[in-house]
């Protein structure tokens, strides 16, 4: 089935630095990522949506200067949380959507910002 | 808008007993369905979905029907496992919106006891 690689698991960063999560297809072409943040015991939340080669459409309240999400293959989509704060700390998960595939789901990447 | 209302948790129960997450929506339109499950520090996985009203989505011994008239998709399972100690999260796509998006429930958390 299709299959959505997502790294890293877990990163910890010190506040101010920037951090890039990315997420691969690797078993089909990805038109559409999704973007998710969790927070603890919370529901997803979306943050954005990309379409390959197309800026990304972030959800209200979310900051797209923030939040960079680069789409520029069918394949590889990637989250960069710049100058993040503790704040900023929480579970970031992609989704992504092929022509044939339905909605697959990376494993998640765990924030801690200190 | 559309959303996604699950009943609160945790539940928590011993193994081989029945269970019901209810799950309500409200949408406009002819959303799809969906349970995802979440196991500690994974990402998401599709459990189960239904496409339209009165269609029933059916797996590893869990099921939920698309009911319209009562605007529900409650997760069953007759007999869980310790196994299936799990976040649980229902969502749906579509209604009035097109981007492809999911909009998710709150999740709830079910702990199975041995």
């Amino acid at each position: 089935g299709a299959v959505v690689s997502q790294h890293p698991s877990r990163v910890i960063c010190k506040s101010g630095t920037s951090v890039k999560i990315e997420c691969r297809s690797l078993d089909f072409q990805a038109t559409t990522m999704f973007w998710y943040r969790q927070f603890p015991k919370q529901s997803l939340m979306l943050m954005a949506t990309s379409n390959e080669g197309s800026k990304a459409t972030y959800e209200q309240g979310v900051e797209k200067d923030k939040f960079l999400i680069n789409h520029a293959s069918l394949t590889l989509s990637t989250l960069t949380v710049t100058s993040a704060h503790p704040e900023d700390s929480s579970f970031y998960i992609c989704s992504a959507k092929g022509e044939e595939a339905g909605y697959t789901f990376g494993s998640g990447t765990r924030l801690t910002v200190v | 808008g559309d959303s996604v209302t699950q009943m609160e948790g945790p539940v928590t129960l011993s193994e081989e007993a029945f269970l019901t997450i209810n799950c309500t929506y409200t949408a406009t339109g002819y959303p799809s369905l969906f349970w995802y499950v979440q196991y500690p520090g994974e990402g998401l996985q599709l459990l189960l979905k239904a496409t339209k009203a009165d269609d029933k989505g059916s797996n590893k011994g869990f099921e939920a029907t698309y009911r319209k008239e009562t605007t529900s998709f409650h997760l069953e399972k007759g007999s869980v496992q310790v196994s299936d100690s799990a976040v649980y999260f229902c969502a749906l796509r579509g209604g009035s919106s097109n981007t492809g998006k999911l909009i998710f429930g709150q999740g709830t958390t079910l702990q199975v006891k041995p």
